[in-house]
C-alpha cells in the first residue's frame, strides 16, 4: 500500500505551548487528508477533513482555533495544537486518500501535555 | 459519531476457526467500505476495500457488502493468533467527503 509518514511519533510538551504534527504522503498525491484523535481503547474520532488549497472542514465539537490544520501541498498536511492543555493529550492519527479513494494512515503521534 | 456501528467484542475464536466481524452503517449515500486492522498502540492498516454488493475475497479474508441492509462484514478463515487485533470498519460518504470509522471489534484468536 501507499506510504504516509507522520512526524513526530511522540511529543511531550508543557501546558500552554503549541505543537505541530506533520503528515506526508510519500509516494502519492493526496487531495484529501483526514485527522483523527483516539483515546485509549476507543475508536478513531474524525476531527477534520483537510483539502489541499482550501480551508479544513471541522467536525462538530472540534475547535478550529485550537486545532489548526494546513494543507498547503498535495503531499503535506499539518495539525497544530495551540495552547495545549493536559486534556489534549491523546493519540493523533492522520490519513491520506489516494486517487483510488483508499485511505492510508500515518504512524500516529502520541501527544502528552504536562 | 454513530454513522458506523460495530460490536466492540471481544470476539474469541479458536485457532483455525472462521472469525466473522460485522458492521452496519446509517448513511445510504455511503459508497466505499473498508476494513482496517489495528494493533494496540499502532495505527490502523488497510485489509480490504469493497465497493459493490456481494463478496470480495483476498487470501484468508472475505468482505461482504449488502447495501440494501446497510451491512458489511469481514470473514477471516483459518484464524491465527497473529490476527488478534481490533478490526475497524470504515465508510466513505463521498458527497460530503467524509470518512468515518466504527468503534472497532476486538478479536482474540486463541492457540
Amino acid at each position: 500500500g501507499a506510504v504516509v509518514s507522520q512526524h513526530p511519533s511522540r511529543v511531550i510538551c508543557k501546558s500552554g505551548t503549541s505543537v505541530k504534527i506533520e503528515c506526508r504522503s510519500l509516494d502519492f498525491q493526496a487531495t484529501t487528508m483526514f485527522w483523527y484523535r483516539q483515546f485509549p481503547k476507543k475508536s478513531l474520532m474524525l476531527m477534520a477533513t483537510s483539502n489541499e488549497g482550501s480551508k479544513a472542514t471541522y467536525e462538530q465539537g472540534v475547535e478550529k482555533d485550537k486545532f489548526l490544520i494546513n494543507h498547503a501541498s498535495l503531499t503535506l498536511s499539518t495539525l497544530t495544537v495551540t495552547s495545549a492543555h493536559p486534556e489534549d493529550s491523546s493519540f493523533y492519527i492522520c490519513s491520506a486518500r489516494d486517487l483510488q479513494g483508499l485511505a492510508f494512515f500515518g504512524q500516529g503521534t502520541r501527544l502528552t501535555v504536562v | 459519531q454513530k454513522e458506523v456501528e460495530q460490536n466492540s467484542g471481544p470476539l474469541s475464536v479458536p485457532e483455525g476457526a472462521i472469525a466473522s466481524l460485522n458492521c452496519t452503517y446509517s448513511d445510504r449515500g455511503s459508497q466505499s467500505f473498508f476494513w482496517y486492522r489495528q494493533y494496540s498502540g499502532k495505527s490502523p492498516e488497510l485489509i480490504m476495500s469493497i465497493y459493490s454488493n456481494g463478496d470480495k475475497e483476498d487470501g484468508r479474508f472475505t468482505a461482504q457488502l449488502n447495501k440494501a441492509s446497510q451491512y458489511v462484514s469481514l470473514l477471516i478463515r483459518d484464524s491465527q493468533p497473529s490476527d488478534s487485533a481490533t478490526y475497524l470498519c470504515a465508510v466513505v460518504v463521498y458527497n460530503f467527503n467524509k470518512f468515518y470509522f466504527g468503534s472497532g471489534t476486538k478479536l482474540n484468536v486463541k492457540p
